[in-house]
Formats: C-alpha cells, sequence, structure tokens
C-alpha cells in the first residue's frame, strides 16, 4: 500500500512563496503527481515528476527525490486565486493513484 | 466541449433507496475511474476500468457495481444507500499509459 504524508494547513501572504511538502512509502512508485482544487469544484493537474529533480511549470515548481520519498510543490508569487487545496499523489506499480490528504493554502491579502 | 461530465451534479435521497450517477468523456482515453472524497475531503480510488475492463477493484461494498457500457462511458450504480454512502464521487480518466488523470465535476451524494 501507500502512505502519504502532507501537511494540512498553510497560510502565506499574496505574493510570498510557498512550499508544500510530501514524504511517502510505497510498495513501488512509477511517478508522483501535484493536483489543485479548489472548493466545491475537481482536482486539476498541476505537475507530474518521476525522475529525480525539479520540474519547473510557470509560478509551479515540484521537485522529486525517489531514495528519500520526498517531493515539494513549490508556488511562487502567490496569488488570492491560488488558495486551495493541493494534493499530492503517488502512483504504484499497479497504476493506481494514492492520494494524500490534501494541503489546504490560504493566500491573505 | 467539456472533457469529462458527469450526472447528476447534486443527488439527495433516502436510505435505502438505489441510484445511478453517470460519467462520459470525449477526451478519447481508454481508463476511466470513479474515486470518493468523504467529507474530511480524502479522495479514493473505488473503481478503475481500461476499455471497458475492470482493472482496479478497491474494497468497496459489493452495493456499488460501476458499469462500462464503452471505453468513454463508466457509470456507477449503488444499491441500498446508507448514510456513510454520503460524499462527492469523481469521475476520471486518462491514456492507458497512465498520463495524467483528469477528472469530471463531481456528484455530491447526500443520503438522509
Amino acid at each position: 500500500g501507500q502512505n502519504i504524508d502532507q501537511p494540512t494547513e498553510m497560510t502565506a501572504t499574496e505574493g510570498a512563496i510557498v512550499q508544500i511538502n510530501c514524504t511517502y512509502q510505497t510498495s513501488g512508485f512509477n511517478g508522483l503527481f501535484w493536483y489543485q482544487q479548489h472548493a466545491g469544484e475537481a482536482p486539476t493537474f498541476l505537475s507530474y515528476n518521476v525522475l529525480d529533480g525539479l520540474e519547473e511549470k510557470g509560478r509551479f515548481s515540484s521537485f522529486l527525490s525517489r531514495s528519500k520519498g520526498y517531493s515539494y510543490l513549490l508556488l511562487k508569487e502567490l496569488q488570492m486565486k491560488d488558495s486551495a487545496s493541493y494534493l499530492c499523489a503517488v502512483r504504484g506499480n499497479d497504476y493506481k493513484l494514492s492520494f494524500g490528504a490534501g494541503t489546504t493554502v490560504t493566500v491573505r491579502a | 466541449d467539456t472533457a469529462v461530465s458527469q450526472t447528476p451534479k447534486y443527488l439527495v435521497t433516502q436510505m435505502g433507496n438505489d441510484k445511478s450517477i453517470k460519467c462520459e468523456q470525449n477526451l478519447g482515453h481508454d481508463t476511466m475511474y470513479w474515486y470518493k472524497q468523504d467529507s474530511k475531503k480524502f479522495l479514493k480510488i473505488m473503481f478503475s476500468y481500461n476499455n471497458k475492463e475492470l482493472i482496479i477493484n478497491e474494497t468497496v461494498p459489493n452495493r456499488f457495481s460501476p458499469k462500462s457500457p464503452d471505453k468513454a462511458h463508466l457509470n456507477l450504480h449503488i444499491n441500498s444507500l446508507e448514510l456513510g454512502d454520503s460524499a462527492v464521487y469523481f469521475c476520471a480518466s486518462s491514456t492507458s499509459s497512465g498520463g495524467e488523470q483528469f477528472f469530471g465535476p463531481g456528484t455530491r451524494l447526500t443520503v438522509l
């Protein structure tokens, strides 16, 4: 099975940077995904890492270290619309996605 | 131009009833999924179909029965609804090579 941990909540100021950490213990690993979910809406894909290192996509970056079972999502130049829940998800060898409980990020003016 | 659609968006029903939720995707994907998101926002896989064949079947009560008439559709039928079934149910789809999953808007089920 998969065990995925991420902080429950984070608060940051508009324009700042926030880093959301995710640690995982898995019986198999075939990639790590980050999704964003606004309240009352569907999760939407943000990033995918399968090899170690940093993937950058505009204001969002995601990092993976497979040996440490660790990933982070970095949100730069925070905007009010970034207030949402961020879900870390690990894909196992069975291609099944297991999600963490999500980190609720609140951006304050 | 909706990619993954679900109906209904809201479903309020009494305990013991039987209900269905429908899902359709127009992305040409081979694989579709049903997830349950409970009140604590924890998103958990229930079922997955690849080209109409069941490939993932988590520990879900057999009151829940998925049906895939073709690879663009995956429906979820729930018999004898219970209070604990109240949740948001999300349909999703992806390519069979396991790319990113695209989620539908969700169906909020409330069992009274």
